[in-house]
């Protein structure tokens, strides 16, 4: 257990909606990160956030969008969900924001868009 | 852009024998993350190399880092079927505090058999 915690474990949605997904990082830790699994495009990096600042960017689509909280939990907004959106996500979380700590990831949502 | 490749991407091999993952990334890095994720699970972080010439071992996995040529290994001794499952290189951001996440490898999924 890596004491990262992503809610909900599982998420099955139509095409066209919008979820949001969940994450708290390991205490003391102030940056989240969110990556993204499927079959087709391997892992993926999103987006980070330190300290409730956005800090880099990666392959994000202009549907998703992420904030991070002042209570540092951090939640990724999926709309105009699409067949291909179907993947598991994860956010991991590390102690600084320079991109060069270890990342400790979370059990991860796997997310169907039927 | 930066690349990460992991080779083989597929190995089956018998209990007892030993072998070696590679991963090759295409430009500066000088931290290099190796997880291990077993199937529907999330990753679990196996090794932090951290300059050229690191080795570091744990068990029957061994991981090195060459960052003169931009090689990473994960060396497998006397496997055992436990050990099955899917292995990710990642590196990490170019620059010291540079804001990017992980550029993971496709992963070597890895089959042990008695």
């Amino acid at each position: 257990d890596s004491g990262v915690t992503q809610t909900p474990k599982h998420l099955i949605t139509a095409t066209g909606q919008r979820v949001t997904l969940r994450c708290s990082p390991r205490s003391g830790d102030l940056s989240v990160y969110w990556y993204q699994q499927s079959l087709d495009q391997g892992l993926q990096f999103l987006i980070q956030y330190y300290n409730g600042e956005e800090r880099a960017k990666g392959n994000i689509l202009e549907r998703f969008s992420a904030q991070q909280f002042p209570d540092l939990h951090s939640e990724l907004n999926l709309s105009s969900l699409e067949l291909g959106d179907s993947a598991l996500y994860f956010c991991a979380s590390s102690v600084a924001g320079g991109g060069w700590d270890e990342q400790f990831f979370g059990p991860g949502t796997r997310l169907t868009v039927l | 852009e930066l690349k990460v490749e992991q080779n083989p991407l597929f190995l089956s091999m018998q209990e007892g024998k030993n072998y070696t993952i590679y991963c090759n990334y295409s430009t500066t890095s000088d931290r290099l993350y190796w997880y291990r994720q077993d199937p529907g699970k999330s990753l679990e972080s196996l090794f932090v190399l951290l300059s050229n010439g690191a080795v570091k071992q744990e068990g029957r996995l061994m991981a090195s880092l060459d960052t003169k040529a931009r090689l990473s290994t994960l060396h497998i001794t006397a496997a055992v079927h436990d050990l099955s499952a899917t292995y990710f290189c990642a590196v990490g951001p170019r620059v010291r505090g540079g804001a990017d996440g992980l550029t993971f490898g496709k992963g070597t999924h890895l089959i042990i058999q008695p």
